[in-house]
C-alpha cells in the first residue's frame, strides 16, 4: 500500500523559514516524479512544485520561485520542501503527490499524502 | 501558462441526479487531464486519469469525456457519499494548473 506522510508543518512568523518532509513508503519512490500542492483555507489546489526522478528536472510555481526548493533523498525515500521568505499568503495545507507513470513528466497524481498545514502569522 | 476553467463552480442536486462537471483548458492538452474528488478534511482522490480512464476502485457511475480543450466528468446517479468538491487538472505542461473546482450540494 503507498503511503505518503508530511511532517514539518507549524506556525511561522511572515519572512521565516520552514522545512517540509513527506516520508514514502510501498512504492519504489526512484521511480516516480513527485509534487507538491497547496490549499489556502477554503480555496482551490495550487499547484507548488515538481522534481523528477533523478531531480534533475525542477519546477515550480511562480507564486513560490526564488523562496521554496524542492529535492528529494532517494535513499531515503523522501521527498523535501524548503521555504524561505514566507509570507501570510503562503499559509495553507501541503500535501505531497505522487505521478501516476513512471519514469513520466507528465501525468496525474494518483496518490496524495495526508497533508500538513503550515500557517505564517505574527 | 495554461488555465483551466471549471464550471459551473457549484451544483445543488438529489440523489440519483445525474450531474456533468465541465473543464476547458486554454490550449490543447490532448488527453493529459485529471479528475480529483475531495470531502472536507481529505486529501484529494484520483478518479480519472487520461481524460476518460477511471482509475482502480472508482465506482464506474464516475465517467470522464473530451481531448483537446473541453472536457467532462459525468456522475450517472449520484449518491450520498458524491457530495464533495471535485478539480479538474491539466498534466501536461508545468505549472500542473487545476480548475477552480465544483462544489456538489445536496438539494
Amino acid at each position: 500500500e503507498v503511503q505518503l506522510l508530511e511532517s514539518g508543518g507549524g506556525l511561522v512568523q511572515p519572512g521565516g523559514s520552514l522545512r517540509l518532509s513527506c516520508a514514502a513508503s510501498g512504492f519504489t519512490f526512484s521511480s516516480y516524479a513527485m509534487n507538491w500542492v497547496r490549499q489556502a483555507p477554503g480555496k482551490g489546489l495550487e499547484w507548488v512544485s515538481g522534481i523528477s526522478t533523478t531531480g534533475a528536472m525542477i519546477h515550480y510555481a511562480d507564486s513560490v520561485k526564488g523562496r521554496f526548493t524542492i529535492s528529494r533523498d532517494n535513499s531515503k525515500s523522501t521527498l523535501y520542501l524548503q521555504m524561505n521568505s514566507l509570507r501570510a499568503d503562503d499559509t495553507a495545507i501541503y500535501y505531497c503527490a505522487k505521478k501516476r507513470l513512471q519514469y513520466n513528466w507528465n501525468g496525474e497524481f494518483d496518490d496524495w499524502g495526508q497533508g500538513t498545514l503550515v500557517t505564517v502569522s505574527s | 501558462d495554461i488555465q483551466m476553467t471549471q464550471s459551473p463552480s457549484s451544483v445543488s442536486a438529489s440523489v440519483g441526479d445525474r450531474v456533468t462537471i465541465t473543464c476547458r483548458a486554454s490550449q490543447d492538452i490532448s488527453n493529459w487531464l485529471g479528475w480529483y474528488q475531495q470531502k472536507p478534511g481529505r486529501a484529494p482522490k484520483l478518479l480519472i486519469y487520461a481524460a476518460s480512464s477511471l482509475q482502480s476502485g472508482v465506482p464506474s457511475r464516475f465517467s470522464g469525456s473530451g481531448s483537446g480543450t473541453e472536457f467532462t466528468l459525468t456522475i450517472s446517479s449520484l449518491q450520498p457519499e458524491d457530495f464533495a468538491t471535485y478539480f479538474c487538472q491539466q498534466a501536461t505542461s508545468f505549472p500542473h494548473t487545476f480548475g477552480g473546482g465544483t462544489k456538489v450540494e445536496i438539494k
